[in-house]
């Protein structure tokens, strides 16, 4: 199986802040990468596809970069909405891992 | 719209089986993959497997290969998940989620199903 690891595992920020999480893959997985958003008791949300392309409805404050083992996810400018738990996976080769998840506290 | 709906939460006992159901509505059920994904209480999300609709191929996490079974009726646009004898680990939401194609991302999601297995 392909490790997905994040870091950090969570961390806190401002409103307004610039943040950047990273995905680390155990192997080389192209840009078959994905980051998805979770609020408390709901369900994912995709954000990013295929390392950076950002899906349809997502604000342009989210963007995803990296390719190979390294990415990372980028929130250019905090909202209150953005605090949740991220997650990235990889859709190489299954099974599709995830990373553990990287939860964003307010500060 | 798209739309996946799931079935309700359960509550079942250690030994019991389970099936629950994914509805999905609004695209060609037949053209797209299903993916299960489990969350155990405050962890992370780990993929089950995948089910393409079209002709029932489905392929496991070896994590789960064996312990649940994935399946779809095409008539009525509904995936499953089942297991044939629950353990008190199996507690947890479980999501289906639709694929836009093998590799791809899950685009959209169902609400959750919460499988609770106690005692």
């Amino acid at each position: 199986d392909i490790q997905m690891t994040q870091s950090p595992s969570s961390l806190s920020a401002s409103v307004g802040d610039r943040v950047t999480i990273t995905c680390r893959a155990s192997q080389s997985i192209s840009n078959y990468l994905n980051w998805y958003q979770q609020e408390p008791g709901k369900a994912p949300k995709l954000l990013i596809y295929a390392a950076s392309s950002l899906q349809s409805g997502v604000p342009s404050r989210f963007s995803g970069s990296g390719s190979v083992t390294d990415f990372t996810l980028t929130i250019s400018s905090l909202q209150p909405e953005d605090f949740a738990t991220y997650y990235c996976q990889q859709t190489y080769s299954t099974p599709y891992t995830f990373g553990q998840g990287t939860k964003l506290a307010i500060k | 719209e798209v739309q996946l709906v799931q079935s309700g939460a359960e509550v079942k006992q250690p030994g019991e089986s389970l099936k629950i159901s994914c509805k999905g509505s609004g695209y060609t059920f037949t053209s797209y993959w299903i993916a299960w994904v489990r969350q155990m209480p405050g962890k992370g999300l780990e993929w089950m497997g995948n089910i393409y609709p079209g002709d029932s191929d489905t392929t496991y996490s070896p994590s789960f290969q064996g312990q649940v079974t994935i399946s779809v009726d095409k008539s009525i646009t509904t995936a499953y998940l089942q297991w044939n004898s629950l353990k008190a680990s199996d507690t947890a939401i479980y999501y289906c989620a639709k694929l836009e194609g093998l590799t791809s991302p899950s685009d959209y999601w169902g609400q959750g199903t919460l499988v609770t297995v106690s005692s």
